[in-house]
């Protein structure tokens, strides 16, 4: 059974400051999704990421995959207040078309 | 636009009713995703379907059924809905598997209150 760990679950960082919130997984997997969630909204597609070394940047986050360890990262450059919100990891299985999410990352960014 | 509705956003129902939920896309998409999310946590899978005419039972599908007669639609029934506090119901589709990219979009969600 596939599963995904996000850590931190809740992070707390000041604005300017850089972080990075990790994703593993337990099986072997070469595509993964992240996601953001504002509060009392819907899912919003962040990163597609597709093969091992992929790395994807939009802004102040950037996104990479590591196939042969399992893992992802999410970092944040230079954090604003705007990024505050729940990121979601998501691994592709063997279980058809389903993904399995990871817990979430409850980021709050403080002025 | 291309895109996935959910309708209502709000739904009230007492205790013990039947309540269904809408959900379509315009995507053209095969596969369609039912999810539950309780306050202050992650998405639980409650229903999927790869292909109309079939859909297969998630990890809490007890107490929920789904139809896929049409690509578009993959309407959910809450079956005698128990009172919990809300929750937030999320449709979502993707090309459908063997496609290479299993890239979820989320319609804009549906938040059922049980009184």
């Amino acid at each position: 059974e596939l599963k995904v760990e996000q850590n931190p679950l809740f992070l707390s960082m000041q604005e300017g400051k850089n972080y990075t919130i990790y994703c593993n997984y337990s099986t072997t997997s070469d595509r993964l999704y992240w996601y953001r969630q504002d509060p009392g909204k819907s899912l919003e597609s962040l990163f597609v990421l597709l093969s091992n070394g992929a790395v994807k940047q939009e802004g102040r986050l950037m996104a990479s995959l590591d196939t042969k360890a399992r893992l992802s990262t999410l970092h944040i450059t230079a954090a604003v207040h705007d990024l505050s919100a729940t990121y979601f990891c998501a691994v592709d299985g063997t279980s058809g078309s389903r993904l399995t999410f990871g817990e979430g990352t409850q980021l709050t960014v403080n002025p | 636009d291309g895109g996935i509705t959910q309708s209502p956003k709000y739904l009230f129902r007492k205790e013990g009713q039947n309540v269904t939920l809408s959900c379509e896309q315009n995507l053209n998409h095969d596969a369609m995703y039912w999810y539950r999310q309780d306050p202050g946590q992650g998405l639980r899978l409650i229903y999927y379907s790869q292909i109309v005419n079939d859909f297969q039972k998630g990890d809490i599908a007890e107490g929920y059924s789904v139809s896929r007669e049409k690509k578009e639609s993959f309407p959910l029934t809450v079956t005698s809905a128990q009172k919990n506090p809300p929750a937030f119901y999320l449709c979502a589709s993707s090309l459908g598997w063997g496609q290479g990219n299993n890239e979820q979009f989320f319609g804009p969600g549906t938040r059922l209150t049980v009184l």
